[in-house]
């Protein structure tokens, strides 16, 4: 069975820019969650898609999206890019709520902003 | 809010010697994750406890959840340069979103 996919797998982008990232959960998982991670704040939630509805957010502005396709293909979309953007994003699947199911995680997108 | 602490944040052990991670919640938990993430690589799952006073075994690795289910721990008897990487626990918040602590890095000189 294939794992979690993200696409790009690096990215680089100027400040005031959008971004795009993408990701391919395994195939049967119905949720989907986005991390940002960071060496200074660590695994930091972003949120998370169960059934092509969001079902939580995390504490990020607004510039911060996503939304899930109903094959359970999931998108995240940073608007307005700040240096601070500039991370390592990580998509998760599982097969139910990730509240209480195991999550498996694809390789993340490297996400620079200059 | 509800807050997942993990310590330490950094351990370096010598080859043989024993290894554990602590993660403290603010909250009482419903379950609670671990995660190893290798350097450069992406969290990868260990093992999810969900009862009071549980404790499962992985070959070297037992996992604890507290009575309370507020705390858990990780250990590993007789690291290996393998087991190098930064070990995750995670639990859900209110929102039902999965809090990650910090993280401790482990490293393991040969």
């Amino acid at each position: 069975k294939a794992g979690v996919t993200q696409t790009p797998r690096y990215l680089i982008k100027t400040r005031g820019q959008q971004v795009t990232l993408s990701c391919s959960p395994i195939s049967g998982h119905r949720s989907v969650s986005w991390y940002q991670q960071t060496p200074g704040q660590g695994l930091q939630f972003l949120f998370e898609y169960f059934s092509e509805t969001q079902r939580n957010k995390g504490n990020f502005p607004g510039r911060f999206s996503g939304r899930q396709f109903s094959n359970s293909r999931s998108e995240m979309n940073v608007s307005t890019l700040e240096l601070g953007d500039s991370a390592l994003y990580l998509c998760a699947s599982s097969l139910g709520p990730s509240s209480y199911n195991e999550q498996f995680f694809g390789p993340g997108t490297r996400l620079t902003v200059l | 809010g509800q807050q997942v602490m993990q310590i330490p944040q950094y351990q370096h052990v010598q080859e043989g010697e024993d290894f554990t991670t602590y993660c403290n919640s603010s909250t009482t938990l419903s379950n609670i994750q671990w995660y190893k993430q290798r350097p450069g690589g992406h969290p990868v799952f260990l093992i999810q406890l969900v009862k009071s006073g549980e404790v499962k075994k992985q070959k070297r690795l037992t996992f604890q959840f507290g009575e309370a289910k507020k705390n858990s721990s990780l250990h590993i008897t007789a690291t290996q340069t393998t087991d190098v990487g930064t070990y995750f626990c995670a639990g859900p918040g209110n929102n039902n979103d999965m809090r990650f602590g910090a993280g401790t890095r482990l490293t393991v000189k040969p």
